[in-house]
């Protein structure tokens, strides 16, 4: 079976473009997460839905981070404009209804460098 | 609120070695408790979990205990190899309504040496 999915596995961008991370979820999974990941903070939980329905975006930094998913098996993580203060490892997560609270499958990773 | 207190790092040992990385929580009511491990370049990966009080959860050589009466989850192992370097990281869940959401220990960084 595949796993979580995400692209780009890396980025390098300028301060003040746009960047779009993706996220395949595992089909069948009906909760998706956003995480992000630096050294300072450690793990932060941004935003999650379920059923593709945002539940909980109160982890979103400020305005420029936006997130959707448009349907059970993609999801997207926008930063407009990007700063370098948003360098990190951005996760996507996903797990589902029957399964134990908290096990959650992750995706290796969008490593984001704004310069 | 829910919180998760993890033994600082970083943890230094040779092959073979006992590993043990204390782990505490605050929870306002009997949460799930979890170990996932994050190797070089990959994402987090469950390790093991325990639901209720005095499960013991286990995988790969690694145990924990679920302790309701000292509130911890401390991960063990009794020989640790070179490839058991990585980051654990504790975390608790509550469900609450439709909330499934994790709350992570700031992680621990393993390194063992051959």
């Amino acid at each position: 079976d595949a796993g979580v999915i995400q692209s780009p596995r890396h980025e390098v961008t300028e301060m003040g473009q746009e960047v779009t991370l993706r996220c395949k979820p595992i089909s069948g999974h009906d909760y998706l997460f956003w995480y992000r990941q630096t050294m300072m903070r450690g793990l932060e939980l941004l935003i999650y839905f379920n059923n593709n329905v945002p539940i909980d975006d109160s982890g979103m930094p400020e305005d420029r981070f936006s997130a959707k998913m448009p349907n059970a098996s993609f999801s997207t993580l926008k930063i407009q404009p990007s700063e370098p203060r948003d360098s990190a490892v951005y996760f996507c997560a996903s797990s589902f209804l029957g399964g134990p609270p908290g096990e959650l499958f992750f995706g290796e990773g969008s490593r984001l460098t704004v310069l | 609120g829910n919180s998760v207190t993890q033994m600082e790092g970083p943890v230094t040992l040779s092959e073979e070695a006992f590993l043990t990385i204390n782990c505490t929580y605050t929870a306002t009511g009997y949460p799930s408790l979890f170990w996932y491990v994050q190797y070089p370049g990959e994402g987090l990966q469950l390790l093991l979990k325990a639901t209720k009080a005095d499960d013991k959860g286990s995988n790969k050589g690694f145990e924990a205990t679920y302790r309701k009466e000292t509130t911890s989850f401390h991960l063990e192992k009794g020989s640790v190899q070179v490839s058991d370097s990585a980051v654990y990281f504790c975390a608790l869940s509550e469900v609450s309504g439709s909330a499934r959401q994790l709350t992570f220990g700031s992680g621990t960084q393993l390194t063992v040496l051959p």
